[in-house]
């Protein structure tokens, strides 16, 4: 089973500020079997990214995904009030389904 | 545009079956598309995909390691809707339960129903 690894686990910023986020595989993942969500409190999980850097349906254009192989990244290049929440990647394993992150918890410094 | 509206018990008994229903609306159950996945979420066990149905001229079903001695989905085409049964559930099955389409990535979720295993 592939696992998957957030850096960091928490990170501060401020409104304005940029954004980087990490998702690291145990090995390696196809690009286009990679996703990104954001969630917040009491709500379900919302698509970001597939594919790696393919922007979902009505996201913000602030937003981009990166990476191949076993490294991957989500950016967001100012930080909006809303955007503070948790991002989760996710990777898809064809028969064996999907594996999850833990998450990055994104909160207001 | 997609909508999937779940529905059941928030609480059960150690031991018994939790099952759940997803509603379908704005897409099919056996579209040629698509998939229909139980997802849950726990603060111990974060995001678990449990398991997925589709169609492809006939119907698949795969369920995750964990939990495949215990799982079944199912769909309702009549209804346009899919099912989780989950048997022998322990206090460890207590999470937030979704239900959502995707192959790769899960672009629709249902509103989550958090399901307590407890007597």
């Amino acid at each position: 089973e592939i696992v998957l690894t957030h850096s960091p686990g928490t990170l501060s910023l401020s409104p304005g500020e940029r954004a980087t986020l990490s998702c690291r595989a145990s090995q390696s993942v196809s690009s286009s079997h990679l996703a990104w969500y954001q969630q917040k409190p009491g709500q379900a999980p919302r698509l970001l990214i597939y594919g790696a850097s393919s922007r979902a349906t009505g996201i913000p254009d602030r937003f981009s995904g990166s990476g191949s192989g076993t490294d991957f990244t989500l950016t967001i290049s100012r930080l909006e009030p809303e955007d503070f929440a948790v991002y989760f990647c996710q990777q898809y394993g064809s028969s064996l389904g999907y594996t999850f992150g833990q998450g990055t918890k994104l909160e207001i410094k | 545009q997609v909508q999937l509206q779940q529905s059941g018990p928030g609480l059960v008994k150690p031991s018994q079956t939790l099952s759940l229903t997803c509603a379908i609306s704005g897409d099919s159950v056996s579209s040629n598309s698509a998939a229909w996945n139980w997802i849950r979420q726990s603060p111990s066990r974060g995001l678990e995909w449990l398991g997925r149905t589709y169609y492809r001229s006939m119907w698949y079903f795969d369920y995750a390691v964990s939990v495949k001695s215990r799982i079944t989905i199912s769909p309702d085409t009549p209804k346009n809707q899919f099912s989780l049964h989950l048997n022998s559930v322990t206090p460890e099955d207590t999470a937030v339960y979704y239900c959502a389409r995707g192959i790769e990535a899960v672009d629709y979720w249902g509103q989550g129903t958090l399901v307590t295993v407890s007597s």
